[in-house]
């Protein structure tokens, strides 16, 4: 049990172009859901969390105008990248957590973002 | 001061040995903390989290957590190179992220 799905798996764009990325908990109800971005060699780094129904709280430095997140539902958020450059590219995780269980994530096997 | 530190490594132990990593954090509050692993281009997988100070065990893995001086560490008994990948500690619910410690067992 506890299985995230991401989707698409890669992603190549072009310049100045967006790209959305989804996140679903497949067999559980997920209170929240939170992104990370990995750069080569780096840690992952929390962007935002986002809990369904609300608007999605940004981490600071990060941009909620170009990164914009919508948690739909209890099983579905997406995060869009608006107006890719190329710095944008990077690992792009999500993780999901379920309420009383420990605050354990469970991750999403993440979306490589290439932009051109 | 970073929230959580890890020497970046690489450890390199040879296969049988026990690789020991170690992680400190700043927040005196952090109440949990989590140890993953992450294998290049792949996202990260819990290998177990504690809550309590003292040592919690999981097959080959022994987590050891010293509140009083804020730091946790992880060690893995007869090392595999399987176990060859970069570990992450995690405080703050999980959410707060250390650098990674890259392992390599040499066979």
């Amino acid at each position: 049990g506890a299985v995230v799905s991401q989707h698409p798996s890669w992603v190549i764009c072009k310049s100045g172009t967006s790209v959305k990325i989804e996140c679903r908990s497949l067999d559980f109800q997920a209170t929240t859901m939170f992104w990370y971005r990995q750069f080569p060699k780096q840690s992952l780094m929390l962007m935002a969390t986002s809990n369904e129904g609300s608007k999605a709280t940004y981490e600071q430095g990060v941009e909620k105008d170009k990164f914009l997140i919508n948690h739909a539902s209890l099983t579905l958020s997406t995060l869009t990248v608006t107006s890719a450059h190329p710095e944008d590219s990077s690992f792009y995780i999500c993780s999901a957590s379920r309420e009383g269980i420990s605050n354990e994530q469970f991750f999403g096997p993440g979306t490589r973002l290439t932009v051109l | 001061q970073k929230e959580v530190e890890q020497n970046s490594g690489p450890l390199s132990v040879p296969e049988g040995a026990i690789a020991s990593l170690n992680c400190t954090y700043s927040d005196r509050g952090s109440q949990s903390f989590f140890w993953y692993r992450q294998y290049s281009g792949k996202s990260p997988e819990l290998i177990m989290f504690i809550y309590s100070n003292g040592d919690k065990e999981d097959g080959r893995f022994t987590a050891q957590l010293n509140k009083a001086s804020q730091y946790v560490s992880l060690l893995i008994r007869d090392s595999q190179p399987s176990d060859s990948a970069t570990y992450l500690c995690a405080v703050k619910g999980g959410l707060i992220f250390g650098q990674g410690t890259e392992l390599s067992v040499k066979p």
